[in-house]
């Protein structure tokens, strides 16, 4: 596609519940990011894909947090047992090969947990 | 801890005035990068740096290296420059970027 896309924009869960976010991202882009952001901050890192592996998975969080990227394109950020915590805008980004490469920004999806 | 420190946080011009956000940072880096995220909007990529100086339409960026230090210039500023511009770094050869919080710019016509 022309962009990455993300779906959904927004997501509304109760607390305790599972959620699935979805990243596409620029075609031939073997890099993709996952960062979290919550108001007022900066985005903050969870994870790095280089195709199907995931590279550097230290910024998630903790055990409720997964992605995975089986084809080497699409991205699903899965999350267990949903937190209040855990409300935030997630971002999605690709660059071409990862490195020091230029990242392309997904809208992101706004993430509320009630 | 923060690595990456922005100024300043808030920002008021008005219509031509020339603009400087600054970006600082503790340790080495490979790479920084200067963001642009318009309120309610995607996060768009203005430039990377590794080294000296960038320049594309208004918008002007520097990276001092030995101090650590990066600026990004807007040059006759527009009220559509209005966004919160965000510095971010790659430290060493890693795959994550640190990001700063954010300036957020409000240029009045």
């Amino acid at each position: 596609g022309a962009g990455v896309s993300q779906t959904p924009s927004n997501k509304v869960t109760e607390k305790g519940k599972y959620v699935e976010l979805r990243c596409d991202p620029i075609s031939g882009h073997t890099a993709l990011y996952w960062y979290r952001q919550s108001l007022g901050q900066g985005p903050e890192f969870l994870i790095y894909f280089q195709g199907t592996g995931a590279a550097d998975d230290s910024g998630l969080p903790n055990d409720r947090f997964f992605a995975v990227r089986p084809e080497g394109s699409v991205s699903t950020l899965k999350i267990q047992r949903t937190e209040r915590g855990d409300s935030a805008v997630y971002l999605c980004a690709s660059s071409r090969s990862g490195g020091a490469d230029t990242q392309y920004f997904g809208p992101g999806t706004r993430l509320t947990v009630l | 801890k923060n690595e990456v420190e922005q100024s300043p946080q808030n920002l008021t011009a008005q219509e031509g005035e020339f603009i400087t956000i600054n970006c600082s940072y503790s340790v080495g880096i490979s790479a920084l990068h200067w963001l642009q995220q318009h309120p309610g909007g995607g996060i768009v990529s203005l430039f990377m740096l590794s080294s000296g100086k960038k320049k594309h339409g208004r918008l002007i960026a520097t990276i001092n290296i030995q101090e650590k230090h990066s600026s990004l210039h807007i040059t006759a500023s527009h009220p559509r420059d209005s966004a919160v511009y965000i510095c971010a770094v790659r430290i060493g050869t890693g795959n994550q970027f640190y990001f700063g919080t954010g300036t957020s710019l409000t240029v009045i016509p």
